[in-house]
């Protein structure tokens, strides 16, 4: 079956330094890519998606590029904020038992201190 | 626009009690889902409907059922709540069936004693 891989939490940064969270996966076909970020409290919300091989999607400074040859979607953003503490879920849309499907990521919990 | 809305927010339940979690989008979606957010293990696929009067299991469906009368609501229901049940419940609902972005409602917290 499809599977996502993340790199464990919680990743602590001090502002405006750089961020990365690496995330892997495994899935059959030709799956869409997407980054989700959960604020405290809150829902899921899309950050940012890729559609297909060497797409870059990007969003509110954050970015990911789909690597097919590394099967990776990695999440960077190059001077983190207070602001962007959250959970960040690594996700796929493929094709799953007949249907399509997303498959999450565990999350990676960020950690922004002033 | 309200976006996908659910409730409770909260609830602590006893072992062997019942409830529904009704979840409602006002955006014409087709597609639902109900999910649970269990620590370290991502969201994971409960159960979800294609469309109004349409259900179907996902990944976990054991001692959950659900319901889609109405386009825009979907409830999940548990009969006889287990503590195996303690989790974060999250509606989601998409136009694409999961070519696309889902939109999540705010989620429910559920304690099972």
């Amino acid at each position: 079956g499809n599977s996502v891989t993340q790199m464990e939490g919680p990743v602590t940064l001090s502002e405006e330094a750089f961020l990365t969270i690496n995330c892997t996966y495994t899935a059959t076909g030709y799956p869409s890519l997407f980054w989700y970020v959960q604020y405290p409290g809150e829902g899921l919300q899309l950050l940012l998606k890729a559609t297909k091989a060497d797409d870059k999607g990007s969003n509110k400074g954050f970015e990911a590029t789909y690597r097919k040859e590394t099967t990776s979607f990695h999440l960077e953003k190059g001077s983190v904020q207070v602001s962007d503490s959250a959970v960040y879920f690594c996700a796929l849309s493929a094709l799953d038992t007949g249907r399509r499907a997303l498959t999450f990521g565990s999350g990676t919990r960020l950690q922004v201190q002033p | 626009n309200a976006g996908v809305t659910q409730t409770p927010k909260f609830r602590v339940l006893k072992t062997g009690q019942s409830m529904t979690l009704l979840c409602a989008q006002d955006m014409n979606h087709e597609y639902m889902y109900w999910y649970r957010q269990d620590p370290g293990m991502g969201l994971r696929l409960i159960h979800y409907s294609v469309g109004e009067g349409t259900t179907a299991k996902g990944e976990v469906p054991d001692g959950y059922n659900v319901s889609r009368l109405k386009k825009q609501n979907f409830l999940l229901g548990l009969e006889s709540a287990a503590p195996s049940q303690t989790s974060v419940y999250f509606c989601a609902s998409d136009l694409t069936g999961g070519y696309n972005e889902q939109f999540f409602g705010p989620g429910t917290r559920l304690t099972v004693l």
